[in-house]
């Protein structure tokens, strides 16, 4: 496609349930980042994968958050056991893997947890 | 810890006129900062990239400045636009790039241009 896809765009779900989030990044993209943004908040790194090299999971909030990226592509955000506090945007970026290389971003998944 | 500062509040600016954004950090020596644009509901979309041994850059309207002695980096909007309406992050990368590593993002200063 021509730019990052996120599906879904909204999700609202009850306490305690899990939900799965998906990032489609752009073909040939190595790097592809998560990150959270709550309202007035900046981005919160969570977690970042290159090539098939380990992904850098330090930004993961809790045990409760997992993430994975199939065939270098396609990547899913795991959130077992859903807290109130995990209401935010969850953005996915991908990028073409060199050091200074901008981001390209997707239009986010707004999760509210009730 | 490293910290990276933006003005929390909204900047009101006249149509026409320069819109000065500012971007300060502490405790961070970045290789490199880009400035990126958000509209509400959507994504990040990016501006612009500048390194450390650099001083200025432009693109069209836009101008970004990098001092490391001052730890700051100033985004000028010219003429600015009602268009031009949105939030503006800066972010701040270093050299090992990637991951935690990379780049680290401000709160963004939400810019008003009033018509």
């Amino acid at each position: 496609g021509a730019g990052v896809s996120q599906s879904p765009s909204n999700k609202v779900t009850e306490k305690g349930k899990d939900v799965e989030l998906r990032c489609d990044p752009i073909s040939g993209h190595t790097a592809l980042y998560w990150y959270r943004q709550s309202l007035g908040q900046g981005l919160e790194f969570l977690i970042y994968f290159q090539g098939n090299s380990a992904p850098d999971k330090s930004g993961l909030p809790s045990d409760r958050f997992s993430a994975e990226r199939t065939g270098g592509s396609v990547s899913t955000l795991t959130i077992q056991r859903t807290q109130q506090e995990d209401s935010a945007v969850y953005l996915c970026a991908s990028s073409p893997g060199t050091i200074t290389g901008e981001l390209f971003f997707g239009e986010g998944s707004r999760l509210t947890v009730l | 810890s490293q910290k990276i500062e933006q003005n929390s509040e909204a900047l009101n600016i006249q149509e026409g006129k320069t819109a000065t954004l500012t971007c300060n950090y502490t405790n961070y020596s970045p290789a490199y900062l880009q400035w990126y644009r958000q509209d509400p509901g959507r994504g990040p979309v990016f501006l612009l990239l500048i390194r450390e041994n650099e001083k200025e850059k432009r693109k069209e309207r836009l101008k970004v400045t990098f001092d490391t002695t001052l730890k700051q980096s100033l985004f000028h909007i010219t003429a600015s636009q009602p268009a031009d309406s949105a939030t503006y992050l800066c972010a701040l990368g270093r050299a090992t790039g990637g991951g935690a590593d990379g780049l680290t993002f401000g709160k963004g200063t939400h810019l008003i241009i009033q018509p």
